[in-house]
């Protein structure tokens, strides 16, 4: 059962911002919006998370609107290193298993 | 900066044999799991361990698999039978706290192969 909606694939020019969207219109009070992300060949890497304000932090910063139904993944400055699938993730403060869906594929063009 | 590391990164076995995955944790971590990714498909939990317990398991995750935490450095996932079908890519991961507020690192995995 989905509980977030991403597009299956995006594409961003290199050395340019990417926003990465998520729809999680069923989302509860307590739970955190994660992102992780999957480089080829490589293990899933955490990349963000937060509960109701906007994050920042080395890699990414995380949007959330205001009902919090959707977030939206910035990476500021795109490079080809980023190309890999992202996972928008939500997590209850008891869970302690990420459940991945299919994510987003980001495509960087050099 | 500290990872997770595995071995072997790849195993090939043959159907009906046991293997053992093994990991090393993050060291001042408590919580540890294993997942699964069969080739073109989602990562899927497999379980979660705690002070030596398991926490949690998949449906995955029947009497052929098991996990431990030999030495308090390795953890291990066990399956005493393969099946064609447990090929995949396994990842080890651990966290510092228990729930989705704090981060869990992967490891590179293992590619298990079962012929």
């Amino acid at each position: 059962d989905a509980k977030t909606t991403q597009p299956n694939s995006m594409e961003s020019n290199e050395e340019e911002p990417v926003h990465l969207p998520c729809n999680h219109s069923t989302i509860s009070g307590t739970d955190y919006i994660h992102w992780y992300r999957q480089l080829p060949s490589q293990g899933p890497e955490y990349v963000i998370h937060g509960l109701t304000s906007n994050v920042n932090n080395r890699m990414a910063s995380l949007a959330i609107a205001e009902d919090r139904k959707s977030s939206t993944l910035i990476l500021h400055r795109a490079t080809l290193r980023d190309a890999a699938v992202y996972y928008c993730i939500l997590g209850g403060v008891g869970d302690d298993k990420i459940i991945f869906g299919k994510g987003t594929r980001l495509h960087i063009l050099p | 900066e500290p990872e997770v590391t595995q071995t072997p990164s790849h195993q090939v076995t043959q159907m009906g044999q046991e293997v053992i995955l093994r990991c090393v944790p993050i060291s001042n971590h408590l919580y540890f799991y294993w997942y699964r990714q069969i080739l073109g498909q989602k990562v899927e939990f497999l379980v979660s361990f705690y002070n030596n317990e398991i926490s949690e398991k998949s449906e995955i995750f029947d009497d052929q698999f098991s996990v431990e935490r030999p030495d308090g450095s390795n953890f291990t996932l066990k399956i005493r039978s393969t099946k064609l079908e447990d090929s995949a890519m396994y990842f080890c991961a651990s966290s510092e706290g228990l729930g989705t507020d704090y981060e869990q690192y992967f490891g590179p995995g293992t590619r298990l192969t079962v012929t």
